[in-house]
């Protein structure tokens, strides 16, 4: 049971390139979530999905768009990637019961030079 | 404006003894809470969680607190141990499942 699973680790891009970060469970969760990371600022919550075919902006949304694929996979894209978006993202998932809180997954460094 | 106040960045203490971590928050709408463990290069994994109709609830060596009149949230870890060295997060939630996370603490437990 592999849980939550980002791809890839790591990544370097230029300003105004553009990629996609992938994430994927295998509980069969409703909601899933993307989360960045920055020194002394903690997780800060950039779009979530309710369920499959809903997505919501979070706290930090600009400069990021999502895609639910399906009820397994919740990507997150950089259209043009900016310096200020170097960062650690996690994504997370969650069973429409509150249960013992978000499973996540190893995360993504991404660096933009 | 800070909803969830980990004030504390750093926290060291000897093997053995008790680590007590602190979380504040300013909503009184948030009736979930949560710590997240982080290690270096892993996901934040779930430790421990109460809801707000309970003042206390204990796992093992770990112990979580709430004081909804002071909006304060407290985790005790006894006794310590080194591999309990990590960054902590606490995290609340309302009626939308959301979390909302503190800006953790790193705590150092000393052999």
């Amino acid at each position: 049971n592999a849980g939550v699973t980002q791809t890839p680790k790591f990544q370097v891009l230029k300003t105004g390139q553009s990629m996609t970060l992938q994430c994927a469970q295998d509980m069969n969760h409703n909601s899933m979530y993307w989360y960045r990371q920055d020194p002394g600022m903690g997780l800060r919550l950039i779009y979530y999905s309710a369920s499959e075919g809903t997505t919501d902006k979070g706290e930090v949304p600009n400069g990021y768009n999502v895609s639910r694929l399906n009820k397994r996979e919740f990507s997150l894209r950089l259209e043009s990637a900016a310096p200020s978006q170097t960062s650690v993202y996690f994504c997370a998932s969650l069973l429409g019961l509150f249960v013992g809180g978000y499973t996540f997954g190893s995360g993504t460094r991404l660096t933009v030079v | 404006d800070q909803q969830v106040k980990q004030n504390s960045p750093s926290l060291s203490v000897q093997e053995g003894r008790i680590s007590i971590l602190n979380c504040d928050y300013t909503n009184s709408m948030f009736d979930y809470f949560l710590w997240y463990k982080k290690y270096p290069a892993e996901g934040p994994t779930f430790l421990i969680s109460i809801s707000s109709i309970k003042d206390k609830n204990e796992d093992g060596r770990f112990t979580v607190f709430l004081n909804k009149s002071a909006k304060h949230l407290s985790l005790h870890i006894v006794p310590s141990q080194p591999g309990d060295s990590a960054v902590y997060f606490c995290a609340l939630t309302g009626a939308n499942s959301k979390l909302t996370f503190g800006k953790g603490i790193t705590l150092s437990v000393r052999p």
